[in-house]
């Protein structure tokens, strides 16, 4: 069964400076999706980034990249420029890429809750 | 099209009453999804449906749980004979496929 591990339950950062969120996974398979996740106080989850691991360049949706080290099983997400509306919970989450597997679950690490202080 | 809506947002009940939640995933999806998050955690997965078709369903889902998708549309998640372990958000997606899960905005169940 995957796995994934978020270390720092809760980071804190200044508005416009840059932090980094980090997020390791276990797998046997080498096919998978790995996503981050962003759940603002009693607001829904939305998507925030996706990475394909057959992919070797680095997801980037305008302030949030990624950091996917496939051997080191790592999955970082930088914010950079950080604003007020970027406090939230972030999750870390994987999916398998095949069928036959369980290719329709996400599977979430217990998230990291970001503090941006003005 | 407005997202996935759940419906209650927030629900108290009394250990061993039974309660219903109600999902409405956006409208061309065929794949749906419930979730558990409990204070602390990650979502988990509770079970999966595609279009009417319930595929799997997690360990975590008792025989006490009971998931619904009539018609490929909405879902219901009832569960019965409330326990206080129960209390949780309860999360609804819903995907074209394998697609990007949209998520609702949950119902918290608080159970006394």
């Amino acid at each position: 069964a995957q796995t994934v591990t978020q270390s720092q339950p809760e980071m804190s950062v200044q508005e416009a400076e840059t932090v980094t969120l980090s997020c390791t996974y276990d797998t046997s398979e080498s096919d998978y999706y790995l996503f981050w996740y962003k759940q603002p106080p009693s607001r829904q989850m939305i998507l925030v980034i996706r990475q394909e691991a057959y992919k070797q360049q680095n997801a980037t949706e305008n302030r949030f990249s990624v950091n996917f080290q496939k051997a080191a099983k790592s999955f970082s997400l930088k914010i950079s420029d950080s604003q007020l509306g970027d406090a939230a919970m972030y999750f870390c989450a994987y999916r398998s890429a095949w069928g036959g597997g369980s290719n329709y679950k996400l599977t979430f690490g217990k998230g990291t809750l970001l503090t941006v202080n003005p | 099209d407005t997202g996935v809506s759940q419906d209650p947002r927030h629900k108290i009940t009394k250990r061993g009453q039974n309660v219903t939640f109600r999902c409405d995933p956006i409208s061309e999806h065929n794949r749906l999804y419930w979730y558990r998050q409990t204070l602390g955690q990650g979502p988990e997965f509770l079970t999966y449906f595609q279009n009417e078709a319930q595929l799997e369903k997690s360990r975590l889902l008792s025989d006490r749980f009971s998931a619904e998708r009539p018609k490929g549309s909405f879902s219901t998640l009832e569960i019965q004979r409330t326990e206080q372990g129960d209390s949780a958000m309860y999360l609804c997606a819903s995907s074209l496929w394998e697609n990007e899960q949209y998520f609702g905005p949950g119902t918290r169940l608080t159970v006394t």
